[in-house]
């Protein structure tokens, strides 16, 4: 398997854009979490899915930020619009039952907003 | 409310000089403590994952421990390639919210 994969690795923006991050995760795998990582707030979750429905969002910041899994291969988190304090990196996770709740990350999207 | 302190924030060794991480929890019937490595520019690594008190997972030069408030990760003899930032997490009752602490980051110097 790949691994769980992650576009755009980088992604430079200005303030008011949208900014559509993807993730497909681990086949096979029915949880998938999106976190951002600062310097100041370490690793934070931000949503969880299962088996595609979204579980608890408790941890989205704002009403600005959104996330969908329309299919068990795919999922989006979306930021519209983004502010300067969205720069972060974002990653993506996935993991289930079978993996003992091993998480496996993608390798992140590193998002700066201007 | 559930919570994960680590510390300490960061650590320097000289290679073979063994040292401790501690990870400090708390959270509503803990389902498991799980260990990460992360290295700059990449995603969390899965190291361990520990289910109850008194129990002890092993890797090549590192171990990990678990009471019931606290969890070490025990480095025996580190090398260069050890350097790393480690991340403890826990995960409570009827949820897959994993909490994570900030992290330790560790510097072995040759």
């Amino acid at each position: 398997d790949a691994g769980v994969i992650q576009s755009p690795r980088h992604e430079v923006t200005e303030m008011g854009q949208e900014v559509t991050l993807r993730c497909k995760p681990i086949s096979g795998h029915d949880y998938l979490f999106w976190y951002r990582q600062t310097m100041m707030r370490g690793l934070e979750l931000l949503i969880y899915f299962n088996n595609n429905v979204p579980i608890d969002d408790s941890g989205m910041p704002e009403d600005r930020f959104s996330a969908k899994m329309p299919n068990a291969s795919f999922s989006t988190l979306k930021i519209q619009p983004s502010e300067p304090r969205d720069s972060a990196v974002y990653f993506c996770a996935s993991t289930s039952l079978s993996s003992y709740n091993e998480q496996f990350f993608g390798p992140g999207t590193r998002l700066t907003v201007l | 409310e559930d919570q994960v302190t680590q510390s300490p924030e960061a650590l320097r060794l000289q290679e073979g000089e063994s040292s401790s991480l501690n990870c400090s929890y708390t959270v509503s019937g803990l389902r498991g403590l799980f260990w990460y490595r992360q290295d700059p520019g990449k995603g969390p690594e899965f190291l361990f994952t520990l289910y109850s008190a008194g129990e002890e997972k092993e890797k090549e030069r590192l171990k990990a421990t678990l009471t019931k408030k606290e969890s070490f990760l025990h480095i025996t003899a580190p090398k260069p390639e050890d350097s790393a930032t480690y991340l403890c997490a826990v995960i409570g009752s009827g949820t897959y919210k994993y909490i994570f602490g900030t992290g330790t980051r560790l510097k072995v110097l040759a």
